[in-house]
């Protein structure tokens, strides 16, 4: 069945960088623009950025435009978040999600857990 | 950038209650709207799309309605497994804007 599973989450200090993943299973990875999407504890959803089918496209919500990186490796299967000059306000659950375009965000993972604190 | 305001933040209902929940737009756009659920420690799950159009799987009792600015979410007959936080969005395009969420308990 059509799944995302994240990795890459932890425990890191202000400022520093984390690299998330996500693995692709299930359907045709190229065919699908995908997203990041973070949920701070205790909180609603937050929009974190955007790749499209083919790389090309790249967008990003105003709190992490330019510290974070949005990437895909469709040879892997994989999708990836570069977080850089990460602040305590990034503390968050980090969604990998599937954009169906038409049809919005159909396939979620489980989440990759990320906590920024001194 | 279009905002997405929700109302109400929470409400209580009764089993068997109709709940509406309503989503308005900062400004007027096409009908890319969605709804989704999220239950208790669980991750969301695409309700509607195309403000009206319910996802594969998802029950007959949710319905979704509006254009413009303003969107509806109902949920009739409420069950005990709807109690959740359900969130508006705007796809489509980049921002893809959630609302604040609406908490839905039962009384």
């Amino acid at each position: 069945q059509e799944q995302l599973v994240e990795s890459g989450g932890g425990v890191v200090h202000p400022g520093t960088s984390l690299r998330l993943s996500c693995a692709a299973s299930g359907f045709k990875f190229n065919g699908y623009g995908m997203h990041w999407v973070r949920q701070a504890p205790g909180k609603g959803l937050e929009w974190v950025a955007f790749i499209s089918y083919d790389g090309n496209k790249k967008n990003y919500g105003d709190s992490v435009e330019g510290r974070f990186t949005i990437s895909r490796d469709d040879s892997k299967n994989t999708l990836d978040l570069q977080m850089n000059s990460l602040r305590v306000e990034d503390t968050a659950l980090y969604y990998c999600v599937r954009d169906k375009v038409n049809f919005a965000m159909d396939v979620w993972g489980q989440g990759t857990t990320v906590t920024v604190s001194s | 950038d279009i905002q997405m305001t929700q109302s109400p933040s929470s409400l209580s209902a009764s089993v068997g209650d109709r709940v509406t929940i309503t989503c308005r737009a900062s400004q007027g756009f096409t009908n890319s709207v969605a709804w989704y659920q999220q239950k208790p420690g669980k991750i969301p799950n695409l309700l509607i799309y195309a403000a009206s159009i319910l996802h594969s799987g998802v029950s007959s009792r949710f319905r979704g309605s509006g254009s413009g600015t303003d969107f509806t979410l109902t949920i009739n007959n409420l069950q005990p497994e709807d109690v959740a936080t359900y969130y508006c969005q705007k796809y489509k395009s980049a921002p893809w804007t959630f609302g604040q969420g609406t908490k839905v308990e039962i009384k």
